[in-house]
């Protein structure tokens, strides 16, 4: 099964509301995650379950979509969410990462 | 606190082999799937390979497959992935995570490592 993000980068002002696509080759029902990698550290699990928000992740990002088509977004982006988003499947291994999406501030 | 600790990685000549480590602590090891995640300089995050809490069921990415081997060790705490016949391509910081339970599907990856770096060069 192949993921798919898009866009694979995005520029946006401070407070604009950014959404970020992630779409797999065959149903995964909601066995999908968002991780966040800011530049030059480790990656940080943001949401589980395709909407589940991990404990202490800021409450303006949402996850949504089940089956092929999932979408991550950040409701007022801020500077601290420059980062690298990454979306990964887990209903069955291989464990595949999407491709990323790079988030900059305009 | 959970802290996953990586080590190991080095410089290697291709078709060398190394070995990972990874000291887990602040959680019952023995409880977790665990997984090894690779990231190539400036690439994308890549999945490797995972193993149960039991160590009985192990699965690798189709790259890696007859040449990297997951195990673990219950009574160090340590996770292990011995790479052999290494290529240039296998180049990457390697990152060590938990699943957030005892297999490694239907559950997500929730806590990682700092990583190491492996370089395949001659």
């Amino acid at each position: 099964i192949q993921m798919t993000q898009s866009p694979s980068s995005l520029s946006a002002s401070v407070g604009d509301r950014v959404t970020i696509t992630c779409r797999a080759s065959q149903g995964i029902s909601d066995y999908l995650a968002w991780f966040q990698q800011k530049p030059g550290k480790v990656p940080k699990l943001l949401i589980y379950g395709a909407s589940t928000l991990q404990s202490g992740v800021p409450s303006r990002f949402t996850g949504s979509g089940s089956g092929t088509d999932f979408t991550l977004t950040i409701s007022s982006l801020q500077p601290e969410d420059v980062a690298t988003y990454y979306c990964q499947k887990y209903n069955s291994a291989p464990l595949t990462f999407g491709g990323g999406t790079k988030v900059e501030i305009k | 606190e959970v802290q996953l600790l990586e080590s190991g990685g080095d410089l290697v000549q291709p078709g060398g082999s190394l070995r990972l480590s990874c000291a887990a602590s602040g959680f019952t090891f023995s409880t977790y799937a665990m997984s090894w995640v690779r990231q190539a300089p400036g690439k994308g995050l890549e999945w490797v390979s995972a193993i149960s809490s039991s160590g009985g069921s192990t699965s690798y990415a189709d790259s890696v497959k007859g040449r990297f081997t997951i195990s673990r060790d219950k009574s160090k705490s340590t996770l292990y992935l011995q790479m052999n016949s290494l290529r240039a391509e296998d180049t990457a910081v390697y990152y060590c995570a938990r699943f957030s339970s005892n297999y490694y599907v239907y559950v997500p990856l929730d806590y990682w490592g700092q990583g190491t770096l492996v370089t395949v060069s001659s």
